[in-house]
């Protein structure tokens, strides 16, 4: 059953800690996306991978920290310096930079 | 960076009525897509449709990237497909990065 999953589903932080947001995918996909959603707003993209070993900063980098060891596999780190963290992350894949993206199920991030 | 701009909002519409959303771009694009964000925050990929015209049953896309401007019809809707429908891009100029997304259409289906 292929697809792409997050976890976990909610997460619950204390202002001042860090957390990390899993993304796994069974595509064989190249490229990997992390993408913020507020309330009532469109996605907007944090950071992007076309490659393993490789990362690029997205338009809304600051205060967040990725790694791309394995191909299935984009952990997206919340660090304490994003100021607003709370939000709807939703990781995403394609086989390639110009093809179709597929979204996981997505994040729900709250800090207390 | 490309703007993306989609209309209208907000449409409200009975049981059987057909709808279109618009989705207007500032810029060359590589990719477009279409989708619809159910009550649960799941993103369901609807179209991907950089030019031209494809048709999913009751669903039907256009995308006319010279007048940069892509229309999404609903036909015979159902109340199912309430939600918010995102537009969103690929700018070719701005390299191999993310897609910008439009602020969506939130539609409901009254019964």
């Amino acid at each position: 059953d292929g697809g792409i999953t997050q976890s976990p589903k909610y997460l619950f932080r204390k202002e001042g800690q860090n957390v990390t947001l899993s993304c796994e995918q069974n595509l064989n996909h190249d490229a990997m996306y992390w993408y913020r959603q507020d309330p009532g707003q469109g996605l907007r993209l944090i950071y992007y991978s076309q490659i393993v070993n490789d990362f690029q900063k997205g338009d809304i980098a600051e205060g967040y920290s990725v790694s791309r060891e394995k191909k299935e596999s984009f952990p997206l780190t919340v660090t304490s310096a994003q100021k607003n963290p709370t939000a709807f992350y939703l990781c995403a894949s394609s086989s390639g930079a110009y093809n179709e993206q597929f979204f996981g199920p997505g994040t729900r991030l709250t800090v207390l | 960076g490309i703007q993306v701009e989609q209309s209208p909002p907000d449409l409200i519409l009975q049981e059987g009525a057909n709808s279109t959303l618009r989705c207007n771009f500032s810029d060359s694009v590589n990719n477009l897509q279409w989708f619809h964000q159910n009550p649960w925050g799941q993103l369901i990929n609807l179209f991907y449709i950089p030019s031209g015209t494809k048709q999913n049953g009751r669903l039907s896309a256009t995308t006319v990237a010279t007048e940069r401007y892509s229309l999404l019809y609903i036909s015979s809707s159902q109340t199912t497909d309430s939600g918010v429908y995102f537009c969103a891009v690929l700018y070719s100029g701005g390299g191999a990065d993310g897609l910008t997304f439009g602020k969506g259409t939130h539609l409901i289906i009254q019964p």
